[in-house]
């Protein structure tokens, strides 16, 4: 079992929909990330956070520590919100990043 | 500032042949990583350094060589390539006195044949 899970693998939305993306992990964390790989290829952070809720632009993340769980929020989706988001944890002090597999989100007009 | 660079972008290599990926950053992170992608799968690291003249093993590091003689720059290395190697290899930098936050590169497409 993985120790970053997230769901749905894949996900079409329609322009303008609320768009949630889950993600739950195993282990203890000091922070959780969430990265955004547009098609082609780049990879870039858009969230890094230990607790609470983070808000930019349409895109929040939450976190719950006690339920080992965030979900990214994507208000107002647009066609341009079509990537992969990737979700990552940092385990206590540790400079490494623990991966999810990603879900590829795709957008239609 | 130019942040996370890879070269090449693209390279295919034919088994048994060697190379090096060159990552460069101007961010003075001390944090630097090797990752590979591959179809269904997470980002995995290969290896990692935490400063200068330092380097430790990832999760899939067999097969690969690295080496950071200088703070800027990461090198990787494939000594004798395999067709198992073929993947999309990520750099990344970070630094603790920005909690670790990691920046990435474009990417390097690599095909061995």
């Amino acid at each position: 079992k993985n120790e970053v899970e997230q769901s749905p693998q894949n996900l079409t939305a329609q322009e303008g929909e609320f768009i949630t993306i889950n993600c739950s992990y195993s282990v203890g964390i000091s922070a959780l990330h969430w990265l955004q790989q547009h098609p082609g290829g780049g990879i870039v952070s858009l969230f890094m956070l230990s607790s609470g809720k983070k808000k930019h632009g349409r895109l929040i993340a939450t976190i719950n520590i006690q339920e080992k769980h965030s979900s990214l929020h994507i208000t107002a989706s647009h066609p341009r919100d079509s990537a992969v988001y990737i979700c990552a944890v940092t385990q206590g002090g540790s400079e490494k990043l623990v991966f999810g597999k990603g879900t590829k989100l795709t957008v239609n007009p | 500032n130019a942040g996370v660079t890879q070269t090449p972008k693209f390279r295919v290599l034919k088994t048994g042949q060697s190379m090096t990926l060159l990552c460069a950053q101007d961010m003075n992170h001390e944090y630097m990583y090797w990752y590979r992608q591959d179809p269904g799968m997470g980002l995995r690291l290969i290896h990692y350094s935490v400063g200068e003249g330092t380097t430790a093993k990832g999760e899939v590091p067999d097969g690969y060589n690295v080496s950071r003689l200088k703070k800027q720059n990461f090198l990787l290395g494939l000594e004798s390539a395999a067709p198992s190697q073929t993947s999309v290899y990520f750099c990344a930098s970070s630094s603790p006195r920005k909690t670790y936050e990691q920046y990435f590169g474009p990417g390097t497409r690599l095909t061995v044949t």
